[in-house]
């Protein structure tokens, strides 16, 4: 069935490098898009959002692109730490067809390796 | 501000049995929704409560159900337990609704079932 899924399970890169974290999504009636950073032993946190009337947002070290066209979403994190080690999520706000407010759908993650 | 809060951080539990959950969310956040997560599906929306009420459901049996109190807190109940429900379950509060908004995740019960 649909889902958003993620192209790289695991991305390893050093210290200082940019990473960059995909996401690929299915439904073009979601609106909404979310990054969550989960480090082990802990709940998802917030990283950054992006509404479908933008294809761009930044926030400190971390922008999120999204591109529509090819329904495509990418987490870009500079000068990536240590700190950021951890399996990032992309969720989708996917409204639903009748009724209620619609469905949140998580894509399964990518683990990111910062060696220092 | 304190965060969501979730206890018990773990429970063992046999086939057959019921589990009940709790999650307080962060003070004024009215939403609270749930969330399983497993290494084999990944997270997933159980469901949304909002003003004691339940808003939303994800695609899970009847097994699995919620209420909310008029302090917003939450619990999640899962009955005849089966094997496959063994997993991380978390929850997360927002002000307002769980769609459209960021949200803010406890650090999860951790469920295994023998």
């Amino acid at each position: 069935g649909e889902s958003v899924g993620l192209h790289l399970p695991t991305l390893s890169v050093q210290e200082g490098d940019n990473s960059i974290i995909n996401c690929a999504y299915s439904n073009s009636a979601s609106d909404y898009f979310i990054w969550y950073k989960q480090e082990s032993g802990k709940g998802p946190q917030f990283i950054i959002d992006i509404r479908s009337n933008m294809d761009k947002r930044q926030g400190q070290r971390v922008t999120v692109l999204l591109n529509k066209t090819v329904k495509h979403l990418s987490l870009q994190i500079a000068a990536t730490q240590p700190g950021d080690s951890a399996v990032y999520f992309c969720a989708e706000n996917r409204p639903w067809e009748g009724g209620s407010q619609g469905n949140l759908i998580f894509g399964k993650g990518t683990k990111l390796s910062v060696k220092p | 501000k304190a965060g969501v809060t979730q206890t018990p951080r773990y429970l063992i539990k046999t086939r057959g049995q019921q589990v009940t959950l709790s999650c307080s969310p962060i003070s004024g956040h009215r939403s609270v929704s749930w969330y399983q997560q497993t290494p084999g599906q990944g997270l997933q929306f159980l469901f949304e409560y909002f003003s004691e009420t339940q808003r939303n459901k994800g695609n899970f049996p009847g097994r699995f159900s919620g209420r909310q109190f008029s302090n917003s807190r939450s619990e999640m109940n899962v009955s005849t337990l089966e094997l496959g429900d063994s997993a991380l379950y978390l929850c997360a509060s927002s002000l307002e609704s769980f769609w459209g908004s960021p949200l803010h995740f406890g650090n999860g019960t951790r469920l295994t079932v023998t």
